[in-house]
């Protein structure tokens, strides 16, 4: 079957740096989308890898190792704002979406 | 540029009553068009998605239903609502011909069967 994990929850530091881990497991393969969702609302789009590597786009960093099924969001000089959660989607030989079920992401002061 | 609504933002509907949720597109033509349901917890879950006006494509037998009347408009539909059909329903757009696109979703409905 199709399968996507990440960590149900992490806590930071305002200030601090976040690693958030995402493994896919998925019937071909096609990239890896990264979302922020704020509480009641709808997901953004943050990144999106398709070649092994790290992509930087200011604050935010998306890593990509197609060899190990394996994604992370880096996440620098955390702000408050940052307070959401983060899901991690893999598109499968059918360009469709496998979405994970999230990562909440708390920052403490 | 492009925005996609949705209404109504909110919706408390008894067991057994119908459903009509609606979500506009606006901006680009002929977009693909999907509806997702999130769960309290869980991952976004697709419902259905549509490539043309008429095109609708079920990912979930269940007891809702999809229409696409007008290129920029998708409703998601129920005749009877269950209790297991509380949830997060998010309507999301793509730009239509590649295969890699990404999506970009409206704000959302918030239901709660009672």
């Amino acid at each position: 079957g199709q399968n996507i994990d990440q960590p149900t929850e992490m806590t930071a530091t305002e200030g601090a740096i976040v690693q958030i881990n995402c493994t896919y497991q998925t019937s071909g393969f096609n990239g890896l989308f990264w979302y922020q969702q704020h509480a009641g609302e709808a997901p953004t789009f943050l990144s999106y890898n398709v070649l092994d590597g790290l992509e930087e786009k200011g604050r935010f960093s998306s890593f990509l190792s197609r060899s190990k099924g394996y994604s992370y969001l880096l996440l620098k000089e955390l702000q408050m704002k940052d307070s959401a959660s983060y899901l991690c989607a893999a598109l499968d030989s059918n360009y469709q979406l496998i979405w994970g079920a999230g990562t909440k992401l708390i920052i403490k002061p | 540029s492009q925005t996609i609504h949705q209404w109504p933002a909110t919706l408390v509907q008894p067991v057994g009553s119908p459903l009509s949720l609606e979500c506009t597109v606006e901006g680009t033509s002929n977009p693909n068009l999907y509806w997702y349901r999130q769960a309290a917890g869980r991952g976004l879950q697709l419902l259905f998605y549509s490539v043309g006006i008429g095109q609708i494509s079920s990912e979930v037998p269940q007891n809702l239903s999809a229409s696409r009347p007008q290129d920029r408009q998708f409703i998601l539909s129920s005749k009877k609502l269950l209790l297991s059909d509380s949830g997060f329903y998010l309507c999301a757009w793509s730009v239509s011909g590649r295969e890699v696109e990404t999506q970009y979703f409206g704000p959302g409905t918030r239901l709660l069967v009672l």
